[in-house]
């Protein structure tokens, strides 16, 4: 089965911290995606990444930023903490697509409260 | 940007009866696929279901897809009380990436 794994389930940070938010996947999945989830609003896209070092924008990346420097990890980080971040981040991964997007996989998710 | 809606947002019914939920996007697809999110869990992947494809089964799941319509439907059958969760739908409108639904939450009441 693939696991991925995110290194908190709950986690408080202040405004004005900078904040990292890491995710391993063990399935050597190219693709990794950082989401956040807000009542109402669904699943938003943040960051992808298709590969080592290779990263994309998704839908609101502002505040944000990613690394991924090995395959199997990929990293949120919040450069400046806002309270306006306070969320819960869920991170995801997939295989190379074929024909349309393959499924994702997804950790269990991270409750950022900012203060 | 939401590719896909969910109809209804919230759902409750009684043990064993059957559970629908709707999910309409504005785009063409490729695929569109279905995922469940138990309370302040991450999402588990339930269904997907191809553009060339109308109907799909998995266990008490039943997924139907109208590309004219651009709409799918998600049917539960003899629904259990370890279905309650949120469901949401999610397209593909661009390689890579999915576009999912704000959800549909429902609750199965013993």
């Amino acid at each position: 089965d693939v696991k991925v794994t995110q290194s908190s389930r709950y986690l408080v940070k202040r405004t004005g911290e900078k904040v990292f938010l890491e995710c391993v996947q063990d399935m050597d999945h190219e693709n990794m995606f950082w989401y956040r989830q807000d009542p109402g609003l669904g699943l938003r896209l943040i960051y992808f990444s298709y590969d080592v070092k290779m990263k994309e924008k998704g839908d609101i990346p502002e505040g944000y930023s990613v690394s991924r420097e090995k395959k199997e990890r990929f990293s949120l980080i919040l450069e400046s903490a806002s309270t306006n971040q306070t969320s819960m981040y869920l991170c995801a991964s997939s295989p190379i697509a074929g024909v349309g997007t393959d499924t994702q996989y997804f950790g269990p998710g991270t409750r950022l409260t900012v203060l | 940007s939401q590719q896909g809606e969910e109809d209804p947002q919230a759902l409750s019914i009684q043990e064993g009866e059957n559970a629908t939920m709707n999910c309409s996007y504005k785009t063409s697809i490729n695929n569109l696929q279905w995922y469940r999110q138990n309370s302040g869990r991450g999402l588990v992947h339930l269904i997907l279901i191809r553009s060339n494809e109308r109907e799909k089964h998995s266990g008490r799941l039943r997924v139907t897809l109208d590309t004219s319509k651009k709409s799918s439907s998600l049917l539960i059958t003899a629904s259990r009380a370890a279905d309650t969760a949120s469901y949401f739908c999610a397209t593909d409108a661009n390689d890579y990436k999915l576009s999912f639904g704000a959800g549909t939450t429902v609750t199965v009441r013993a």
